[in-house]
């Protein structure tokens, strides 16, 4: 059974609006989570984490919300563009686990100029 | 850094023979980890190893795949005999240490094999 659900495997936006990506979890001892993006023919790549501590971290454009008790996680990046295109992951760790990460399944983002 | 290496890029190869997969982590890294994507299951952590030795290999799928780091920069996935089912992506990472947060992974551009 997957621990880390992306439920959208794509999903497509206008330049300039906002993009969001859903992220659920079963694992009540994940305390760490992540997203990574990943381009075609190339490796995924770190883009933006959040702490159970926090229920909100913002860089530029992106920002990660996390609800603890809905195990709820979203990445939103405003104004999207259409180097964003990409597939994005959510990952999980805890349990004292570090960076042993689970990820989910992907969702493929198109922004279309 | 040329960053983490994999070979080949691609892999096209018949049921039954032998496939090698290659890793090379980037220098100074003492944590390498093998992920499998498909479609279905996305990025599944096969194995991972941490100053050379395997830590945790519950992630292999079978018997038939194993895994090796006879060096801290180098790494081989071997899939004997492979299947048809086994068709994926298959990438390597490696981060500074293992089990530490906001050690971030990074990934090479990855393997795609295709078992005919």
């Amino acid at each position: 059974d997957q621990q880390v659900k992306q439920n959208s495997p794509s999903l497509s936006v206008q330049e300039g609006r906002i993009s969001i990506l859903n992220c659920d979890y079963t694992n009540s001892m994940f305390d760490y989570f992540l997203w990574y993006k990943k381009y075609p023919a190339e490796g995924p790549t770190f883009l933006i984490s959040i702490s159970s501590i926090k229920d909100k971290n913002e860089d530029g454009r992106f920002t990660v919300f996390l609800n603890k008790s809905a195990k709820h996680l979203s990445l939103h990046i405003v104004p999207s563009q259409p180097g964003d295109s990409a597939v994005y992951f959510c990952a999980a760790s805890g349990n004292n686990a570090g960076n042993m990460l689970t990820f989910g399944g992907g969702t493929r983002l198109m922004v279309k100029p | 850094d040329a960053g983490v290496i994999q070979s080949p890029r691609h892999e096209v190869t018949e049921m039954g023979q032998e496939v090698t997969l290659r890793c090379k982590p980037i220098s100074g890294h003492n944590s390498l980890f093998w992920y499998r994507q498909t479609m279905m299951r996305g990025l599944e952590l096969l194995i991972y190893f941490n100053n050379n030795v395997p830590i945790d290999d519950s992630g292999m799928p079978e018997d038939r795949f194993s895994a090796k780091m006879p060096n801290a920069s180098f790494s081989t996935l071997k899939i004997q005999p492979s299947e048809p089912r086994d068709s994926a992506v298959y990438f390597c990472a490696s981060s500074r240490q293992v089990g530490v947060l906001n050690e971030k992974l990074f990934f090479g551009s990855g393997t795609q094999l295709s078992v005919l």
